[in-house]
C-alpha cells in the first residue's frame, strides 16, 4: 500500500536547537517527495522537493531509499520556523501527480 | 507572484443543500486538483483535472461531487447534496507542467449544519 507517515504530531524545540521532522513512506517504486509548510494563517507552500536537492530557509531533506525516509532537518531552528510541516510524496508516474499527505507535524520553536 | 485564489473563504450551508466552491488557478496552468482536510485528519486527494476532463478521482469523490472549468479560468467543485461529513477545508491546487510542484489556494472552510 502507498502510505506516508509522520510519526510526530507536535515537535517543540528551543531556538538554536537542531530539528528533525520525520517522514517515512511505504512504496515499492521510486516516489517523488515534497515537504510543504503552512505558516499561521497562510496557505500551503512548497518548502522542498527531493529532486532539486537544495536548501530552503536552512532546511534540507535527503531521500533514504533503504529506510524509505525523507526526514526534514535544520541545524539551528528559528522562531519563524514555527509552522505545520507536511511530507507529501507523489507515488504514481505519469501526468496525474496527486500528492499523498502525511498527518503533518506542528513545529513550535520556543525563544 | 501569481496565486491560486479560492472563494469563499468560509461557506456555511444546511445539510442537503448544494454548494459550489470556486477556484481561479494560475492563468497558464494546465493541471488542476482539489484536496480536502477534515479537522484533525490528513489532507486527502479528491480529484485531478486536465484537458477539460477528470484524470483521476478518489473514493471520496462520489456521485455527489462534480468539477468543471466552465469558462477557462474558474475551476469549480460542486457538492450536490451536502452531508455533515463534508465539513472540511477544501484546497484547490494548480500546476503548469505535471513535473512541477503544485501551487495551493488559501482554502475554503466548508461547514455543514
Amino acid at each position: 500500500a502507498q502510505r506516508v507517515t509522520q510519526p510526530e504530531k507536535l515537535l517543540s524545540v528551543f531556538k538554536g536547537a537542531p530539528v528533525e521532522l520525520k517522514c517515512n513512506y511505504s512504496y515499492s517504486g521510486s516516489p517523488e517527495l515534497f515537504w510543504y509548510v503552512q505558516y499561521s494563517r497562510q496557505r500551503l507552500q512548497l518548502l522542498l522537493r527531493h529532486i532539486s536537492r537544495e536548501s530552503i530557509k536552512g532546511f534540507t531533506a535527503d531521500l533514504n531509499k533503504g529506510e524509505t525516509s525523507f526526514h526534514l532537518k535544520k541545524p539551528f531552528a528559528q522562531e519563524e520556523d514555527s509552522a505545520m510541516y507536511y511530507c507529501a510524496p507523489i507515488f504514481n508516474a505519469g501526468n496525474n501527480r496527486k500528492l499523498i499527505w502525511g498527518l503533518g507535524t506542528s513545529l513550535a520553536v520556543n525563544p | 507572484e501569481p496565486e491560486v485564489t479560492q472563494t469563499p473563504s468560509h461557506q456555511v450551508t444546511q445539510m442537503g443543500q448544494e454548494v459550489i466552491l470556486r477556484c481561479v488557478p494560475i492563468s497558464n496552468h494546465l493541471y488542476f486538483y482539489w484536496y480536502r482536510q477534515i479537522l484533525g485528519q490528513k489532507v486527502e486527494f479528491l480529484v485531478s483535472f486536465y484537458n477539460n476532463e477528470i484524470s483521476e478521482k478518489s473514493e471520496i469523490f462520489d456521485d455527489q461531487f462534480s468539477v468543471e472549468r466552465p469558462d477557462g479560468s474558474n475551476f469549480t467543485l460542486k457538492i450536490r447534496s451536502t452531508k455533515l461529513e463534508d465539513s472540511a477545508m477544501y484546497f484547490c491546487a494548480s500546476v503548469r507542467d505535471s513535473n512541477q510542484p503544485q501551487h495551493f489556494g488559501d482554502g475554503t472552510r466548508l461547514s455543514i449544519l
